[in-house]
């Protein structure tokens, strides 16, 4: 299996400060079509999980411009560029290039 | 407007049967791979199963393998998780998720979710 592994789990941050979520694979992602099959997900409190990028780097529709996604292969980080209160909750990134599909463990954004 | 709405949770005691459902409106779902995620409770998402477009095929977890088949009927817009053989570690909140994206045959990310139902296992 593909596992990915995210740090840290626990994310304390200051509203307008950075924060940067580490995702690390097992193996590759990096598929022969050219994209880097990891996707990231924000799960608010008492939401479902919402879509935040897709492919490694592309933000999906309606996600703001203060996130974006950088790695490809086995690196992959999640960049806030300046944290808002509504960023609180618990993301995840998943490996979409082998079944079983792995979620990584959850890093909780908190704010200071 | 996509909407995703699974029904079907409860309470069943070790052993028993449940078949969870998902309403799928707002887009043409016959056109998409379709995902059942579970999360326990304080705990993060775990990938379930998927079935393809036209419910030939499917890709399931080890863990539900044997035990849990995903269908659909896509004359009814609609999803299944049949459950068999519950156990306490099958208790969760599942979700129904989309999946999108041309690059990888339909299936690259899951682009809408629903609200999930609760699974309860014990006697």
């Amino acid at each position: 299996d593909i596992v990915v592994t995210q740090s840290p789990l626990s994310l304390p941050v200051t509203p307008g400060e950075p924060a940067s979520i580490s995702c690390r694979s097992s193996q590759s992602l990096l598929h022969s079509n050219g994209y880097n099959h990891l996707d990231w997900y924000l799960q608010k409190p008492g939401q479902s999980p919402q879509l935040l990028i897709y492919l490694g780097s592309n933000r999906a529709s309606g996600v703001p411009d203060r996130f974006s996604g950088i790695g490809s292969g086995t690196d992959f980080t999640l960049k806030i560029s300046r944290v808002e209160a509504e960023d609180v909750g618990v993301y995840y990134c998943r490996q979409g290039l082998q079944i079983p599909f792995i979620f990584g463990q959850g890093t909780r954004l908190e704010i200071k | 407007e996509v909407q995703l709405v699974e029904s079907g949770g409860g309470l069943i005691q070790p052993g028993g049967s449940l078949r969870l459902s998902c309403a799928a409106s707002g887009f043409t779902f016959s056109d998409h791979w379709m995902h059942w995620v579970r999360q326990a409770p304080g705990e993060g998402l775990v990938w379930v199963a998927r079935l393809n477009p036209d419910g030939r095929a499917t890709d399931y977890a080890d863990s539900v393998k044997g035990r849990f088949s995903i269908s659909r009927d896509n004359a009814k817009n609609s999803l299944y998780l049949q459950m068999n053989s519950l156990r306490a570690e099958d208790a969760a909140v599942y979700y129904c998720a989309r999946g999108v994206g041309g690059n990888c045959g339909g299936d690259c990310f899951f682009d809408y979710w629903g609200q999930g139902t609760l699974v309860t296992v014990s006697s």
